[in-house]
């Protein structure tokens, strides 16, 4: 059982170029997320899937496009890349949406933007 | 706005020793759950506590979640370095149809031999 999959693990970029992070789960999970982790900064939501073909807003959506035409699939887009976006990034599963269960999180992409 | 504040930021303590991290809000959340986070990894659940006053056990590890739930603790006993990582908490509370977790900065514990 592979749970939540990204990739690349490691990604250098110069600005202004654009890229596609990728996330999969195979746990039929209903709930995804990407987050951005920053030192001192903590976790911080960019956008989230209740369910296939649904997106909304996170705490900072700006710069990043999603999209959900699958359960399995949610992809992160960078329009043109910034040095602000030097972060980690982490995509997040669950299976409920509106219950408190756990979410499952991958192993995270190391984006450096130069 | 820091929903969430942890404290300590950073926990340095010798093998073997008892600790205990906080997790604190102004704001009622319906559920805390903590997290470990190693080098290189996402974060890995831990617990989800849901009731005011609730108490919850993981070997070593004691969770509590406050009465009025604006507020968490984690306990260890008897530290051991395997428990070295980031512990994070993260409140949940239902925004419309949805249910949201809100992350705190964590405490970066070092357990040394």
């Amino acid at each position: 059982n592979a749970g939540v999959t990204q990739t690349p693990k490691f990604q250098v970029l110069k600005t202004g170029q654009s890229m596609t992070l990728q996330c999969a789960q195979d746990m039929n999970h209903e709930y995804m997320s990407w987050y951005r982790q920053d030192p001192g900064m903590g976790l911080r939501l960019i956008h989230y899937s209740v369910g296939a073909g649904i997106t909304d807003q996170g705490e900072v959506p700006n710069g990043y496009n999603v999209s959900r035409s699958t359960t399995e699939d949610f992809p992160l887009r960078l329009l043109s890349a910034a040095p602000s976006q030097t972060s980690v990034y982490f995509c997040a599963s669950s299976y409920g949406t509106g219950t408190p269960r756990g979410y499952t999180f991958g192993s995270g992409t190391r984006l450096t933007v130069v | 706005t820091q929903l969430l504040e942890q404290s300590p930021q950073f926990l340095s303590i010798q093998e073997g020793e008892n600790l205990t991290v906080y997790c604190n809000s102004s704001s009622v959340f319906s559920s805390l759950q903590w997290y470990r986070q190693e080098p290189g990894e996402g974060p890995v659940l831990l617990v989800t506590v849901v009731t005011g006053g609730e108490v919850k056990k993981l070997k070593r590890l004691t969770f509590q979640f406050g009465d009025a739930r604006k507020d968490s603790s984690l306990h260890i006993t008897a530290a051991q370095p395997g428990d070295t990582g980031l512990y994070l908490c993260a409140g949940g509370r239902r925004g419309g149809s949805n249910y949201k977790l809100t992350f705190g900065k964590g405490t970066l514990l070092t357990v040394n031999p």
